[in-house]
C-alpha cells in the first residue's frame, strides 16, 4: 500500500517555465489537497478537491492550476513559474472532508525557480 | 497570522526525558490534530482530539485540549532519538465542506542519544 505518491521529488525551473506536479493516492480517498511549505510560514493550502472532477481554491491559489480527472490523481500546474514559487509542495488526501479525518501526506516535491 | 502557534519553536532534550510542546489558537475549533514531520519527508498524523474531549493517549503520546484557554499540548514520554522531528498542530474550525486545516509553524524537537 503506497499511500500518497508525489512525482517528481525535485525540480529546478527557470522563471517563466511551466511544469506539472503529479499526486496519486491508492486509498480511494475523496478529498485531495495541495499545500506549500515555506520556512516560517507553516503549510498553506493552495487548492483542494472534494471529489473526481471538482477543484476549488485554497488560501494561496494565484499562479497555480489543478485538475482532478481521475479520483486517484490530483495534478498541480504552474503555467509561468516565478521565484516566489520556490517551495516544498505537499499533496495530501483524506477519506472525509469535514476535518474529522486525518490527512495522509506524500513526501513532497522540492521546487526551485531561478 | 496562523491559527495554531506552537511553543517552543525548538526543543532539545536527552533520550529518556519527556518532551512537551504547546499549541495555541485564536478561534473556536471543531478538532485539533497533531502531526510529525521527519526531515525531508511528509507529515504523518499522530492524534486527533475533538473539541468535546480533554485528553487522548496513543502509546507514548498524550494530548490535552483546553478550549477555555484555546490551547493544546503534546507530551512525548520517555523520548527516543527516533522522535527527533518537527511537530505541528493543525486546527479545524468547521463551517466548510472540506477538511480545511490551519497549520502552525511547528516545534523542532531534537532528542540526543
Amino acid at each position: 500500500n503506497a499511500g500518497v505518491t508525489q512525482t517528481p521529488k525535485f525540480r529546478v525551473l527557470k522563471t517563466g517555465q511551466s511544469m506539472t506536479l503529479l499526486c496519486a493516492q491508492d486509498m480511494n480517498h475523496e478529498y485531495m489537497y495541495w499545500y506549500r511549505q515555506d520556512p516560517g510560514m507553516g503549510l498553506r493550502l493552495i487548492h483542494y478537491s472534494v471529489g473526481e472532477g471538482t477543484t476549488a481554491k485554497g488560501e494561496v491559489p494565484d499562479g497555480y492550476n489543478v485538475s482532478r480527472l481521475k479520483k486517484q490523481n490530483f495534478l498541480l500546474g504552474l503555467e509561468s513559474a516565478a521565484p516566489s514559487q520556490t517551495s516544498v509542495y505537499f499533496c495530501a488526501s483524506s477519506l472525509r472532508g469535514e476535518g474529522n479525518s486525518p490527512l495522509h501526506f506524500g513526501n513532497g516535491t522540492r521546487l526551485t525557480v531561478t | 497570522s496562523q491559527q495554531g502557534e506552537e511553543d517552543p519553536q525548538a526543543l532539545s532534550i536527552q533520550e529518556g526525558e519527556n518532551a512537551t510542546m504547546n499549541c495555541s489558537y485564536k478561534t473556536s475549533i471543531n478538532n485539533l490534530q497533531w502531526y510529525r514531520q521527519n526531515s525531508g519527508r511528509g507529515l504523518v498524523h499522530l492524534i486527533l482530539i475533538r473539541s468535546n474531549e480533554r485528553e487522548k493517549h496513543s502509546g507514548r503520546l498524550r494530548v490535552t485540549l483546553d478550549t477555555s484557554k484555546k490551547s493544546s499540548s503534546l507530551l512525548i514520554t520517555a523520548s527516543r532519538a527516533a522522535d527527533t522531528a518537527s511537530y505541528f498542530c493543525a486546527t479545524h474550525a468547521g463551517g466548510t465542506s472540506y477538511g480545511k486545516l490551519t497549520f502552525g509553524q511547528g516545534t523542532i524537537l531534537t532528542v540526543h542519544p
